[in-house]
């Protein structure tokens, strides 16, 4: 079955760093990815929709300039968290359907649970 | 505005037992709805997605069906076992690629 690889599952650091968070496609093609971030006993929010080879869609609230996001292929999805601060501690989580097509399941990676201090 | 409530909770059952997982959305002018398995700290799995068109999907022990017009959708495990304990997710898309999350029902099965 389709799989979604994302790496790497855990991320300590101090505040002010920059950490980058991988999404890969091991065996499909994923023109579009989607990014997700979950608060402690909360839902899943979407942040921002990936698409290959173009600028990425944010939702509202979500500030691009500190979510950067690039597909640059259509296997991988990276999110990069710039100057991260203790309020972006959560866990992200991306996801993938097949072929870009969102009627087939959606895929989701094991997630990456971010921790600044 | 687009919301989707899974109820109960948290939920604690015998081993063997059949049980109903709840899920209610706003809008009934869905495109499609998906169940998701998420163990502590991990992922999501999939483990039904029921079009629009569709009133139920089965897979194995799992059942999901889907009433539009009532804004609900449900999970129906059979024969409940140890392993099923986890926190399970609804997500309904409306238009766009966005899936909106129930908050979840957090599953326990004693033995």
């Amino acid at each position: 079955g389709a799989v979604v690889s994302q790496h790497p599952s855990w991320v300590i650091c101090k505040s002010g760093t920059s950490v980058k968070i991988e999404c890969r496609s091991l065996d499909f093609q994923a023109t579009t990815m989607f990014w997700y971030r979950q608060f402690p006993k909360q839902s899943l929010m979407l942040m921002a929709t990936s698409n290959e080879g173009s600028k990425a869609t944010y939702e509202q609230g979500v500030e691009k300039d500190k979510f950067l996001i690039n597909h640059a292929s259509l296997t991988l999805s990276t999110l990069t968290v710039t100057s991260a601060h203790p309020e972006d501690s959560s866990f992200y989580i991306c996801s993938a359907p097949p072929g870009g097509s969102t009627d087939q399941p959606q895929h989701f990676g094991d997630g990456t649970r971010l921790s600044i201090l | 505005k687009q919301e989707v409530t899974q109820i109960p909770a948290a939920l604690s059952v015998p081993e063997g037992e059949n049980l109903v997982l709840n899920c209610s959305f706003t809008d009934s002018a869905i495109y499609n709805l998906q169940w998701f398995r998420q163990d502590p700290g991990k992922g999501l799995t999939s483990l039904l997605l029921i079009q629009s068109s569709q009133r139920e999907q089965t897979s194995g022990r799992l059942n999901a069906s889907l009433d539009k017009s009532s804004g609900r959708s449900t999970l129906y495990i059979a024969a409940s076992q140890p392993g099923d304990s986890a926190t399970y997710l609804c997500a309904v898309r409306w238009t766009g690629n966005q899936f909106y999350f129930g908050t979840g029902t957090s599953l326990t099965v004693i033995p």
